[in-house]
């Protein structure tokens, strides 16, 4: 079946360092993949998406390219912030099915320092 | 546009007794689909639901169920609790189209514990 996989940390950073979460996915089709975080204590948020090879997803300063020959989805942020610091869920949504229930990694802990 | 909203945020049960959760999608959204997040297995997909009808399911006991009503709120029941019942219920809302680049809102989830 579908599975994603995503280094489990937690990552310690400090302010205004380089981030790379690393995902990578196995799916029988086409997935869209898919990028969530969450804070403490709140569910998650969207944070970014792609839905088809060489597509990059970017917001807040984040970014993801969907790699089909790696079949990877990194996520890498320039400079990170301490209101960064959350958890962080690769996820993949297959192509083949009409109902397509989202596949999670098992999360990233960030914690940045100032 | 309101999120997703769930009811009640935090629960707190004794084995054996039974749970209803609650959430409300997004405005014109007409599917939900319900993730429970533990600890040790992560999140992992309960079912989803719209018009009414189940579209798809994971792989849960069947005492883990639901129901849609008309108006796309959902709800989920878990009978005779256990232990291992203790997570943070998601819901997610979504337009329904059942597209794979259909993105899923989520509220902010319902933290059950059982006692």
């Amino acid at each position: 079946g579908d599975s994603v996989t995503q280094m489990e940390g937690p990552v310690t950073l400090s302010e205004e360092a380089f981030l790379t979460i690393n995902c990578t996915y196995t799916a029988t089709g086409y997935p869209s993949l898919f990028w969530y975080v969450q804070y403490p204590g709140e569910g998650l948020q969207l944070l970014l998406k792609a839905t088809k090879a060489d597509d990059k997803g970017s917001n807040k300063g984040f970014e993801a390219t969907y790699r089909k020959e790696t079949t990877s989805f990194h996520l890498e942020k320039g400079s990170v912030q301490v209101s960064d610091s959350a958890v962080y869920f690769c996820a993949l949504a297959e192509g083949n099915s009409g109902n397509t229930p989202l596949v999670f990694g098992k999360g990233t802990r960030l914690s940045v320092i100032a | 546009k309101a999120g997703v909203t769930q009811t009640p945020r935090y629960l707190i049960k004794t084995r054996g007794q039974q749970v209803t959760l609650s959430c409300s999608p997004i405005s014109g959204h007409r599917s939900v689909s319900w993730y429970q997040q533990t600890p040790g297995q992560g999140l992992q997909f309960l079912f989803e639901y719209f018009s009414e009808t189940q579209r798809n399911k994971g792989n849960f006991p069947g005492r883990f169920s639901g129901r849609q009503f008309s108006n796309s709120r959902s709800e989920m029941n878990v009978s005779t609790l256990e232990l291992g019942d203790s997570a943070l219920y998601l819901c997610a809302s979504s337009p329904g189209t059942g597209s794979y680049q259909e993105t899923q809102y989520f509220g902010p989830g319902t933290r059950l514990l059982v006692l």
